[in-house]
């Protein structure tokens, strides 16, 4: 398994500005994955991260929208642009480790 | 979209009952795994079931995988009010590492 941090846990930010989440892994892992969970619903891959080459971006997600950084094979970040209320989620990252995805305790986003 | 869907949507038991929720996909897949969000938090990892495999148990949870119908279900016996939460069925597809994620289904356990 893996031990999965992520900041900060929650933010309320304004319309228009920049917000970049941090996660940690305590291992080295290929691929780590962001999700989006907005309120009620389940959850949607934003993107996969793999280090040492561009993000993969999923259906209507853009890399200007959210960029995401990997600059090693512990940590990523996936920035939240010119925010909007349609942007108030809870943002996972995840992690596989076999067949398995293993995810953090996510960042909670609240846009006014 | 490749998200598969969970019924009930919501389930309300009492304490000891056994509860049991259905997940449907589209796509063919590797594995099935089933997960755990308890209000606002991370998700936590249940179960996973291979696609050659038809049954599977970890303490009080039974999954079954039904390929032909592209169908689970997770069964949670002697629920416990701690089961309240909501449960995700996850499928990564043949041909790539990405997981989709069905819609949930949102269980109460009344003490």
């Amino acid at each position: 398994s893996a031990v999965i941090s992520q900041k900060p846990s929650r933010d309320i930010c304004q319309r228009g500005t920049s917000l970049t989440i941090q996660c940690q892994v305590d291992s080295q892992v290929t691929m780590m994955f962001w999700y989006r969970q907005q309120p009620g619903q389940s959850l949607t891959l934003i993107a996969t991260a793999n280090q040492g080459s561009e993000a993969t971006y999923e259906s209507g997600f853009v890399i200007d929208k959210f960029p995401i950084s990997r600059p090693n094979l512990t940590f990523s970040t996936l920035t939240v642009s010119n925010m909007s209320p349609e942007d108030s989620s809870i943002y996972l990252c995840s992690v596989a480790i076999t067949d398995t995805q293993y995810f953090g305790p996510g960042t909670r986003l609240t846009v006014l | 979209s490749q998200q598969g869907e969970e019924d009930p949507q919501a389930l309300s038991i009492q304490e000891g009952e056994n509860a049991t929720m259905n997940c449907s996909y589209k796509t063919s897949i590797n594995n099935l795994q089933w997960y755990r969000q308890n209000s606002g938090r991370g998700l936590v990892h249940l179960i996973l079931i291979r696609s050659n495999e038809r049954e599977k148990h970890s303490g009080r949870l039974r999954v079954t995988l039904d390929t032909s119908k592209k169908s689970s279900s997770l069964l949670i016996t002697a629920s416990r009010a701690a089961d309240t939460a909501s449960y995700f069925c996850a499928t990564d597809q043949e041909t790539g590492n990405q997981f989709y994620f069905g819609t949930g289904t949102s269980l109460t356990v009344i003490p």
